[in-house]
């Protein structure tokens, strides 16, 4: 199985808040990442936050990180439907990134 | 500036024939990334480049897959005897230098069909 997990499908009503979870398995990750797929299109960097941090804000986004548990998590707060995608959580591994299999975000009107 | 694009966006082909896939990179990036993203597989990490060179080739999937980046630009990944198996988004990436705290950049990618 993947180093990087991540649930598969989260779907909610416009205007609520998405929570995407992530767990990751190496506790010497560095950076961990968050990135969006858009259908047809490359992945997109989204945000990152240091191994030393806690939390990272950025606009709507918020990444919550707890180094004890391993767990990763990105808010998104009031969803709209332009945010339907699959978002997948990255850790940094020396000069290479792990990906989780991406959790399909489904924004409903 | 201009991101990191790869060409072509999409490529169909018969299986056991080889096909190209090319990268470039934003300019100025020293290191570059390939990955791929199977149906039900997630992003697999294949190779990396250091301005022209492949420290660690150990991610490529089989002998079949080769690549190669001249003049620290332009990369090709080559995949010979194309099989099905092979069907998926190949995604290029590239960053500053390959130290840990330069984000990597990703192009659209291009989806390989072996029929």
């Amino acid at each position: 199985g993947e180093d990087v997990e991540q649930s598969l499908f989260l779907s909610v009503r416009e205007g609520d808040s998405s929570v995407i979870n992530c767990t990751y398995t190496d506790s010497s990750s560095t950076y961990l990442y968050w990135y969006k797929q858009e259908p047809g299109a490359g992945l997109q960097l989204l945000t990152y936050i240091f191994s030393n941090m806690d939390m990272k804000q950025d606009q709507r986004l918020t990444v919550l990180l707890n180094k004890k548990d391993k767990h990763l998590s990105l808010r998104i707060a009031d969803t709209q439907t332009g945010d339907s995608a699959i978002y997948f959580c990255a850790e940094m591994r020396g000069n290479m990134l792990t990906f989780g299999g991406g959790t399909r975000l489904m924004v409903k009107p | 500036g201009a991101g990191v694009s790869q060409s072509p966006s999409n490529k169909v082909t018969e299986k056991g024939k080889d096909v190209e896939l090319r990268c470039d990179p934003i300019s100025g990036h020293t290191a570059l990334y390939w990955y791929r993203q199977s149906l039900g597989q997630g992003l697999e990490f294949l190779i990396y480049f250091q301005g022209n060179s492949a420290p660690d080739k150990s991610g490529l999937p089989s002998d079949r897959f080769s690549a190669e980046r001249t003049g620290g630009s332009v990369s090709t990944l080559t995949i010979q005897r194309t099989q099905q198996e092979d069907s998926a988004v190949y995604l290029c990436a590239s960053s500053q230098s390959t130290s840990v705290t330069d984000t990597q950049y990703f192009g659209p990618g291009t989806r390989l069909t072996v029929l």
